[in-house]
């Protein structure tokens, strides 16, 4: 089945560690993003990638960095810049990252909590 | 900007009650509107779309119709039931990559 995999499902990181979360995707879709869930709140946009080899800022960019080396996997670090990061982390996919009536396709997520 | 503003939660029903849930929005552009709906734990799951004025969106029982004249796409369903208890969240898109999220709103349907 076609779909997007996000991994691991819970992650903890220690004071000025860095991690990273893996996203892979089989639908063959040009777009990928990633979002910060918090608690009672809706989604905010880390970063966005419309092709291989190219990524933009979001909303929430700082203390996060992305890679889009292949069109199928859009991995997100969490670095010790981030001083803030427990949340629910969503990555998410669409066909054509510049059309307005695509929707997107979201992962499981993944949870991050500080130890 | 482009922005989304929902029906604040929790919203909490009766099984088979109506159900409303509220979404207005500013845009730049000629929005398309989204439902979509996330299970505990989960991720979002496309629930409906419109695309263009009066389009009405529908799946599994919910709709919501494009209104361009009060820029709202509130969400309805006839008879709510104990399996629909979830976050509800509106979106828009104006293309260009990205969409814009509403809070969401949580529904519990009790039995």
């Amino acid at each position: 089945d076609g779909g997007i995999t996000q991994s691991p499902k819970y992650l903890f990181r220690k004071e000025g560690q860095n991690v990273t979360l893996s996203c892979e995707q089989n639908l063959n879709h040009d777009a990928m993003y990633w979002y910060r869930q918090d608690p009672g709140q809706g989604l905010r946009l880390i970063y966005y990638s419309q092709i291989v080899n190219d990524f933009q800022k979001g909303d929430i960019a700082e203390g996060y960095s992305v890679s889009r080396e292949k069109k199928e996997s859009f991995p997100l670090t969490v670095t010790s810049a981030q001083k803030n990061p427990t949340a629910f982390y969503l990555c998410a996919s669409s066909t054509n990252g510049a059309g307005r009536d695509q929707p997107q396709h979201f992962g499981d997520g993944t949870r991050l909590s500080i130890l | 900007g482009n922005s989304v503003t929902q029906m604040e939660g929790p919203v909490t029903l009766s099984e088979e009650a109506f159900l409303t849930i509220n979404c207005t929005y500013t845009a730049t552009g000629y929005p398309s509107l989204f439902w979509y709906v996330q299970y505990p734990g989960e991720g979002l799951q496309l629930l409906l779309k419109a695309t263009k004025a009066d389009d009405k969106g529908s799946n599994k029982g919910f709709e919501a119709t494009y209104r361009k004249e009060t820029t709202s796409f509130h969400l309805e369903k006839g008879s709510v039931q104990v399996s629909d208890s979830a976050v509800y969240f509106c979106a828009l898109n104006v293309g260009a990559g990205k969409s814009t999220f509403g809070d969401g709103t949580t529904l519990t349907v009790k039995p």
